[in-house]
């Protein structure tokens, strides 16, 4: 099943609004990963979270990690054209002895001129 | 910056035909990792290396193998190619010491088995 819950799954906003995405699990994560992947492309590192609580900002992008480091949300200000894309929370989980690096299912990101 | 690149970016192949795809991390990296994703999914983790051995083990098919050079690249071998296989595949790299999890992807092989 699905480790990491993000939502919303779509979004269409007007250019210049604000985005608002988060990931919920159940699993406690160490690191927590936002990714942005355009079509055809390999996902690109955003934002790295590493301690509960913390708070990045990147640009436009602030990104925090929950206190109970079981979930984290990314905001976008002001979007622009480029925002457009899918966006992926991600996080390294121990399962069934491996480590790997798990996804959200993605927020599409549609932006209307 | 450097990033990981990845060769070839584009394939296709017949079924039951065999692929090889490679992979050169970001300089110092000593962690790879492969991924597969098909249409409107997420990176599936397939198989990773560490130092050149094996590390970790996901969803890889028993058709493909992979492994890390003395040189840090990598290459996935992919044989008897099933038309499910296409898919894109990307190699993602990451730093030792305490930020090693944060792996960073390369463009992706987008292979297309006819």
């Amino acid at each position: 099943g699905q480790q990491l819950n993000q939502s919303p799954q779509s979004m269409f906003i007007q250019e210049g609004e604000d985005v608002s995405m988060n990931c919920t699990s159940s699993s406690i994560f160490n690191t927590w990963l936002w990714y942005k992947q355009d079509p055809g492309e390999g996902p690109v590192l955003l934002i790295a979270l590493y301690k509960a609580g913390e708070l990045t900002s990147n640009g436009r992008l602030t990104a925090q990690f929950g206190i109970t480091r079981k979930d984290s949300f990314l905001n976008i200000s002001a979007s622009i054209p480029s925002d457009v894309g899918i966006y992926f929370c991600a996080g390294p989980l121990i399962i069934q002895g491996a480590q790997k690096l798990v996804f959200g299912q993605g927020t599409r990101l549609t932006i209307n001129p | 910056a450097a990033g990981v690149i990845q060769s070839p970016r584009h394939l296709i192949k017949e079924k039951r035909e065999t692929a090889t795809l490679k992979c050169y991390p970001i300089p110092r990296h000593d962690t790879v990792y492969w991924y597969q994703q098909g249409p409107g999914q997420d990176p599936q983790f397939l198989i990773s290396f560490y130092e050149k051995m094996q590390s970790d083990k996901g969803s890889i098919p028993d058709r493909f193998s992979a492994q890390q050079f003395s040189d840090y690249h990598s290459e996935l071998n992919m044989s008897s190619l099933e038309l499910g296989d296409s898919a894109l595949y990307f190699c993602a790299s990451s730093p030792g010491g305490a930020i090693r999890e944060t792996q960073y992807f390369g463009p992706g092989t987008r292979l297309l088995v006819l």
